[in-house]
C-alpha cells in the first residue's frame, strides 16, 4: 500500500531531551511537510521540503530541525529549545512542489508528550 | 497577518439534513482553497479543491462555494449520515503554502 507512515504513534520524553519523529512516504512525492496541531488551533507549518537536501522554515520553526537526505524520508527533531513541545505532529507530502492544485497526503500523526 | 476563522462550536444536525460549515479568511486573497476531513487522532484527508474563479464545486454529496468578495467559503454535506461526523478543516492557499483553519466539528445524529 502507498502512503505515509509516522512512528511512533505516541512518544513520551522528559524535558530537556531532544527527540526525533520519523516520517516515511512511498508515494514518490517531491514535497514533504511537518505540521503541529494543538487543541482548538489549526495546523501550523513547522518545516517543508520541496526537494532532497533542501528545506525551508515554516511559521513556527524555532526549536525544531529537519533533514531531507532521501526523497522518501523527512525526520523532525524536537530540540530542548522548543518551549512547548507537547502536541500532535503531522507529516504530509504532495506530488507537486509549488502548485496549489495538489492535495496533501497526511500521515497518522505522532502525539508527543514532554513532562 | 492572515486569519482563518471556522466556527469553533460543534455543529449538531439530524441524519438526512444538510450540514453547512463556514470558513472566513481575512487580510489576504487566496486563489485556491482546499477542504479536509479529520477524524479524532488521525491525519486530515483531502476532500475538495476550489479555485477562485469556480464559485462552486461538487463531489457526490459534497458542495463547496468560494465567494472572494465576502472572503468566505461554505462547505455543504447533503443527506448527511452519522459517518460524516468528523472535524472539517479549510485551507486557503497563500504565499506558496496552505494555511489551515482550526476546523469545525460536525456531529450527525441518527
Amino acid at each position: 500500500d502507498g502512503g505515509i507512515t509516522q512512528s511512533p504513534k505516541y512518544l513520551f520524553r522528559k524535558e530537556g531531551q531532544n527527540v526525533t519523529l520519523s516520517c516515511e512516504q512511498n508515494l514518490n512525492h517531491d514535497a514533504m511537510y511537518w505540521y503541529r496541531q494543538d487543541p482548538g488551533q489549526g495546523l501550523r507549518l513547522i518545516y517543508y521540503s520541496q526537494i532532497v537536501n533542501d528545506f525551508q522554515k515554516g511559521d513556527i520553526a524555532e526549536g525544531y530541525s529537519v533533514s531531507r537526505e532521501k526523497k522518501e524520508s523527512f525526520p523532525l527533531t524536537v530540540t530542548s529549545a522548543q518551549k512547548n513541545p507537547t502536541a500532535f505532529y503531522l507529516c504530509a507530502s504532495s506530488a507537486n512542489t509549488q502548485g496549489p492544485l495538489y492535495e496533501q497526503y497526511f500521515g497518522p500523526g505522532t502525539r508527543l508528550t514532554v513532562t | 497577518s492572515q486569519k482563518i476563522e471556522q466556527n469553533s462550536e460543534a455543529l449538531n444536525i439530524q441524519e438526512g439534513k444538510t450540514a453547512t460549515l463556514t470558513c472566513n479568511y481575512t487580510n489576504y486573497s487566496p486563489a485556491y482553497l482546499q477542504w479536509y476531513r479529520q477524524d479524532p487522532g488521525r491525519g486530515p484527508v483531502f476532500l475538495l479543491l476550489i479555485r477562485e474563479n469556480e464559485k462552486e464545486k461538487r463531489k457526490e454529496r459534497l458542495k463547496v462555494t468560494f465567494d472572494t468578495t465576502l472572503k468566505q467559503s461554505l462547505f455543504h454535506i447533503t443527506a448527511s449520515q452519522p459517518a460524516d461526523s468528523a472535524t472539517y478543516l479549510c485551507a486557503p492557499y497563500n504565499f506558496n503554502k496552505f494555511y489551515f483553519g482550526s476546523g469545525t466539528k460536525l456531529n450527525v445524529k441518527p
